[in-house]
């Protein structure tokens, strides 16, 4: 069956700008994390979507980062008033549900801010 | 909170050693403990999991792991390695009480000499 998808694979983008990074999770999982994987780093949680149960948002680095999650399927994260220190590769993983525990990733955005 | 390190950054073996990569984990109790493969440009995969029972654990492409609760370590060993194996890996750990917070370590990228 098909995998976690995201898109776009790489986006440049100008400091200042906003972007937006999308996520398909496999179908049929409830869960979803969202990760930031700077060059040489490990990854960073960001942010975590359990079914209709309110996101775990603390890994969020500032308030320019938000992430939403529609009909309990695609999710969106955005990045507002990009920085460069936002250059990263963002990963998106997906479970079957909160007690899985295994994860399944999609192959990240790398996002380039100039 | 819990917490994981891998001491080793990069590290070298010739095609067909042995293979050890070291991973440390900080949690209260016996965490859920986790190793990934992320080949080049390809997404992470799980190579093997811990949640309890026998410390031993047998994963995907002849790796194994053996959970030292002593040691507070989770080591990943493969008898000999092929050139395929060539990428980076990471260990995780996870709290049985939380699906979101599982935190990775910041991986050790195995170089294979022919």
């Amino acid at each position: 069956g098909a995998g976690v998808s995201q898109s776009p694979s790489n986006k440049v983008t100008e400091k200042g700008k906003d972007v937006e990074l999308r996520c398909d999770p496999i179908s049929g999982h409830t869960a979803l994390y969202w990760y930031r994987q700077s060059l040489g780093q490990g990854l960073e949680f960001l942010i975590y979507f359990q079914g209709n149960s309110a996101p775990d948002k603390s890994g969020l680095p500032s308030d320019r980062f938000s992430a939403e999650r529609t009909g309990g399927s695609v999710s969106t994260l955005t990045i507002q008033r990009t920085q460069q220190e936002d250059s990263a590769v963002y990963l998106c993983a997906s479970s079957l549900d909160s007690s899985s525990y295994e994860q399944y990733f999609g192959p990240g955005t790398r996002l380039t801010v100039t | 909170a819990q917490s994981v390190t891998q001491p080793d950054i990069h590290i070298t073996v010739s095609e067909g050693a042995s293979l050890e990569l070291r991973c440390n984990y900080s949690y209260g109790a016996t965490p859920y403990l986790f190793w990934y493969v992320q080949s080049p440009g390809q997404g992470l995969q799980l190579l093997l999991k811990y949640f309890s029972g026998d410390t031993l654990v047998q994963g995907i492409k002849g790796f194994e792991a053996e959970f030292k609760r002593s040691q507070s370590s989770f080591n990943l060993r493969k008898p000999s390695v092929h050139w395929s194996d060539a990428a980076e890996y990471f260990c995780a750990v996870g709290a049985p009480s939380s699906a979101s917070k599982i935190i990775f370590g910041s991986g050790t990228r195995l170089s294979i000499r022919p």
